[in-house]
């Protein structure tokens, strides 16, 4: 079963429209989590790294005020796409080191399409 | 920062024979290289990962090799099934557990 949940599955909403994506650990704890954005038939693109009491760490090129990151206990990370345009109509999809440390594997929730109208 | 590079882009082979797919990196700190397979519109699958003390890690049909001097690592399929149909990345994870992902590989197997 999932250890990783995320919701919505699929938002379809109007251009301006602010956006929240829930990612949430089932069963486990995640200091950190990380979300990552994946266009039609490209790869996933790590957007930010997620973490529990602090400031997010974003990738270069990705606009901190645009995705409001927040970590808000140890088992849910949220993505707020704000003032959303088609531009961002993307898969957004968040995932959880299983365990504590380095070299940890990744399990990913089902992510979120996101249509921007 | 990381650049994983990953080839082929797309691979076709027929039921029953084998499947290679590589990747090569960028950061020496690299440590962590895991292969997911992703069906269409599904998250990520984790098939299986190699760590940067091991060279090859076998797990029934798949096997995974890492030549950490070269920087470079391989997804080896074998007996390939149509099922095996899937895009395959590869990725790199250093120290944070933040991974890098290859471009995918869409692999079709023929029956």
């Amino acid at each position: 079963g999932a250890v990783v949940s995320q919701h919505p599955s699929w938002v379809i909403c109007k251009s301006g429209t602010s956006v929240k994506i829930e990612c949430r650990s089932l069963d486990f704890q995640a200091t950190t989590m990380f979300w990552y954005r994946q266009f039609p038939k490209q790869s996933l693109m790590l957007m930010a790294t997620s973490n529990e009491g602090s400031k997010a760490t974003y990738e270069q090129g990705v606009e901190k005020d645009k995705f409001l990151i927040n970590h808000a206990s140890l088992t849910l990370s949220t993505l707020t796409v704000t003032s959303a345009h088609p531009e961002d109509s993307s898969f957004y999809i968040c995932s959880a080191p299983m365990g504590q440390g380095r070299n940890q594997p990744q399990h990913f929730g089902d992510g979120t399409r996101l249509s921007i109208l | 920062g990381e650049n994983v590079e990953q080839h082929p882009s797309t691979l076709s082979v027929q039921e029953g024979d084998s499947a290679v797919i590589k990747c090569t990196y960028s950061d020496s700190a690299s440590n962590y290289f895991p292969w997911y397979k992703q069906e269409l519109g599904k998250r990520p699958q984790l098939i299986i990962d190699i760590r940067s003390n091991v060279g090859e890690k076998k797990d029934q049909r798949i096997a995974v090799t890492l030549n950490k001097t070269a920087k470079h690592f391989s997804l080896h399929i074998t007996e390939t099934q149509p099922e095996d149909s899937a895009v395959y990345f590869c990725a790199a994870s250093g120290e944070n557990n933040d991974m890098r992902f290859g471009a995918g590989t869409r692999l079709t197997v023929k029956p």
